[in-house]
């Protein structure tokens, strides 16, 4: 069974730094891994998504990278700003016992200071 | 983008009434939908996997007979939460999977629907 883990639970950084959020999974059979920001209350708007056979995608301030033989992703953000502030969720779809779910990660709330 | 929306965005029942929540793909053919929940500062997890014109498969713990789901068209799924008790409670959320389109998959979220009973 797929286990989606996300360290830092929390975060809090002035705003300017430049962070790195880590996702680390059990089962590298994946198919694609997505993060996706969570504001309080509010859906899921997806940031970026990395297939399988990819090693990165970027978009805008926000870098992701994929290392699936250790099962890890890191989403970086560049430069981080006060509506930046939000939960940060990945997920990734596995490619055997159950096909199209997406299996996701405890998430890491972060908090970007004036 | 394609465009998930979900209604209503909010309701507030009364224990052991029922409560409907619509999902629909606004211009795209959902061929597989998805409807998680998610309770205060948790992560989601996922109820039910319902393809159009097929019987919805539930995740183990889910009571298929307390949360009805009905995926009648490619654009419209709903989730009926029958004689809801308080600890219904949460925010529900569906998501939607296009067609494959070169076997590219990437899932597409609602806003979310927040149910408190009463």
């Amino acid at each position: 069974k797929q286990e989606v883990t996300q360290i830092p639970a929390a975060l809090s950084v002035p705003e300017g730094e430049n962070l790195v959020l880590n996702c680390s999974f059990t089962d590298s059979a994946i198919y694609n891994l997505q993060w996706f920001r969570q504001d309080p209350g509010k859906g899921l708007t997806s940031l970026l998504l990395i297939q399988s056979s990819q090693r990165e995608q970027t978009s805008g301030r926000l870098n992701a990278s994929l290392d699936k033989s250790s099962g890890r992703s890191t989403l970086y953000i560049a430069a981080s700003q006060p509506g930046d502030s939000a939960t940060y969720l990945c997920a990734v779809r596995g490619l055997t016992g159950g096909g199209n779910k997406l299996t996701f990660g405890t998430g890491t709330q972060l908090k970007v200071e004036l | 983008g394609a465009v998930v929306s979900q209604h209503p965005s909010w309701v507030i029942c009364k224990s052991g009434t029922s409560v409907k929540i619509e999902c629909r793909s606004l211009d795209f053919q959902a061929t597989t939908m998805f409807w998680y929940r998610q309770f205060p500062k948790q992560s989601l997890m996922l109820m039910a996997t319902s393809n159009e014109g097929s019987k919805a498969t539930y995740e183990q713990g889910v009571e298929k007979d307390k949360f009805l789901i009905n995926h009648a068209s490619l654009t419209l799924s709903t989730l009926t939460v029958t004689s809801a008790h308080p600890e219904d409670s949460s925010f529900y959320i569906c998501s939607a999977l296009p067609g494959l389109a070169g076997g590219f998959y990437e899932q597409y979220f609602g806003p979310g629907t927040r149910l408190t009973v009463t």
